[in-house]
């Protein structure tokens, strides 16, 4: 099942704070986030596993609720270089790397 | 090192003919997947390979569609009789292990398109 994604896009001023959802109606046991800028291939940011932990990654940081099935990716202060679609994958065992991505979410930073 | 590179980039075919597309993972990931993404949108997950283990074909969306890897390095994604609804960019990703907690490193693609 592929997980949700919210919302679908977003644009922002240079400075201003996002938050991009990824809900799924399985259990999940991690979920990963991925940016791809326009016409070049995905690239990893982050990874959370079972635990509720929240992670950073320098004003990128994530939180994983695994009761509710949800992880949120925080963009704080958005730079230029935010831009592009922002992409969740889940993984429900714990056994495998296999991912579920959701549709995307495609941010646009604005001088 | 080099990463995962992917050839052809760009594939224009006829309706109906046969395509190979190859993946060359980076040196040392047993893992590698494939996916495809249609234009704008997500990533969808096709078969994923995992060191000498039976692949996951789960994603494979016609019999059409089969994949090798050989010598657990190299990859060669086949679209039988290619359809127009083929065309997408499928993207080949590869990690160290198939553990969940391994990041994912995605070549550039191959653009597919089928007239």
């Amino acid at each position: 099942q592929q997980p949700v994604q919210s919302p679908q896009a977003v644009i922002l001023r240079e400075g201003e704070d996002a938050v991009i959802n990824c809900s799924s109606s399985k259990a999940l046991y991690s979920v990963h986030w991925y940016r791809q800028k326009h016409g070049e291939a995905p690239v990893f940011l982050m990874i959370l596993l079972k635990g509720g932990e929240q992670k950073g990654h320098e004003k990128i940081s994530a939180s994983f609720n695994e009761k509710k099935q949800q992880s949120s990716l925080y963009l704080t202060a958005s730079q230029l270089s935010y831009s592009g679609t922002y992409f969740c994958g889940t993984e429900g065992s714990g056994n495998t790397g296999k991912l579920i991505f959701g549709q995307g979410t495609t941010l646009q930073v604005k001088p | 090192g080099a990463g995962v590179s992917q050839s052809p980039s760009n594939k224009v075919t006829e309706k109906g003919k046969d395509v190979e597309l190859r993946c060359d993972p980076i040196s040392g990931h047993t893992a590698l997947y494939w996916y495809r993404q249609s234009l704008g949108q997500g990533l969808e997950f096709l078969i994923y390979f995992q060191g000498n283990s039976a692949p996951d074909k789960s994603g494979l969306p016609s019999d059409r569609f089969s994949a090798e890897r050989t010598g657990g390095s190299v990859s060669t994604l086949t679209i039988q009789r290619t359809q127009q609804e083929d065309s997408a960019v499928y993207l080949c990703a590869s990690s160290l292990t198939g553990a969940v907690f391994n990041e994912q490193f995605f070549g550039p693609g191959t653009r597919l398109t089928v007239l």
